[in-house]
């Protein structure tokens, strides 16, 4: 079957750093999405990695390493804003999305 | 431009009722989803189009049917609702092949089924 794996839940504080790892078993890889969904609201795009490597994108980075088949998503300098939760999601070899249940992300002040 | 918008957003459904959901785009995107999106799973592919006259089934597909009459349009019915279809529906849409391009979501579409 298909699988990915990531937290249910992070905690961390206003300013700091904070990183989120997925992992995935999937039929093949063609790629693998980063979105962000605030509560009651759709998810939005953040990145996309196909090829091993980071990705750097202003406060947010993503990392791949399809070797492994995982990834992370680095956030700096956090913001009260950046409470959300983060949804991973892999192309498979069929070009399907499968998605991860998401990373609830809470920021304390 | 709009984007991609849902109609309605908010709907209650006695069992057995039935329902069109309906998702415009003017982006003229070729691809289109729905998903629907529980507590504690991931968002889960009901239809999809890959374009204008085309649909396929997802993950998800029974008790649902969709059409995709036009490019901008894509709707999603359910013919006999159950409680277990209680969720939030999205749509979404894409400018081509999934790979690199990123999907566009409606803003949803809460619905409870009594």
């Amino acid at each position: 079957g298909q699988n990915i794996d990531q937290p249910t839940e992070m905690t961390a504080t206003e300013g700091a750093i904070v990183q989120i790892n997925c992992t995935y078993q999937t039929s093949g890889f063609n790629g693998l999405f980063w979105y962000q969904q605030h509560a009651g609201e759709a998810p939005t795009f953040l990145s996309y990695n196909v090829l091993d490597g980071l990705e750097e994108k202003g406060r947010f980075s993503s990392f791949l390493s399809r070797s492994k088949g995982y990834s992370y998503l680095l956030l700096k300098e956090l913001q009260m804003k950046d409470s959300a939760s983060y949804l991973c999601a892999v192309i498979d070899s069929n070009y399907q999305l499968i998605w991860g249940a998401g990373t609830k992300l809470i920021i304390k002040p | 431009n709009a984007g991609v918008t849902q109609t309605p957003k908010f709907r209650v459904l006695k069992t057995g009722q039935s329902m069109t959901l309906l998702c415009a785009q003017d982006m003229n995107h070729e691809y289109m989803y729905w998903y629907r999106q529980d507590p504690g799973m991931g968002l889960r592919l009901i239809h999809y189009s890959v374009g204008e006259g085309t649909t396929a089934k997802g993950e998800v597909p029974d008790g649902y049917n969709v059409s995709r009459l036009k490019k901008q349009n894509f709707l999603l019915g359910l013919e006999s609702a159950a409680p277990s279809q209680t969720s939030v529906y999205f749509c979404a849409s894409v400018r081509g092949e999934p790979a690199g391009n990123e999907q566009f979501f409606g803003p949803g579409t809460r619905l409870t089924v009594l």
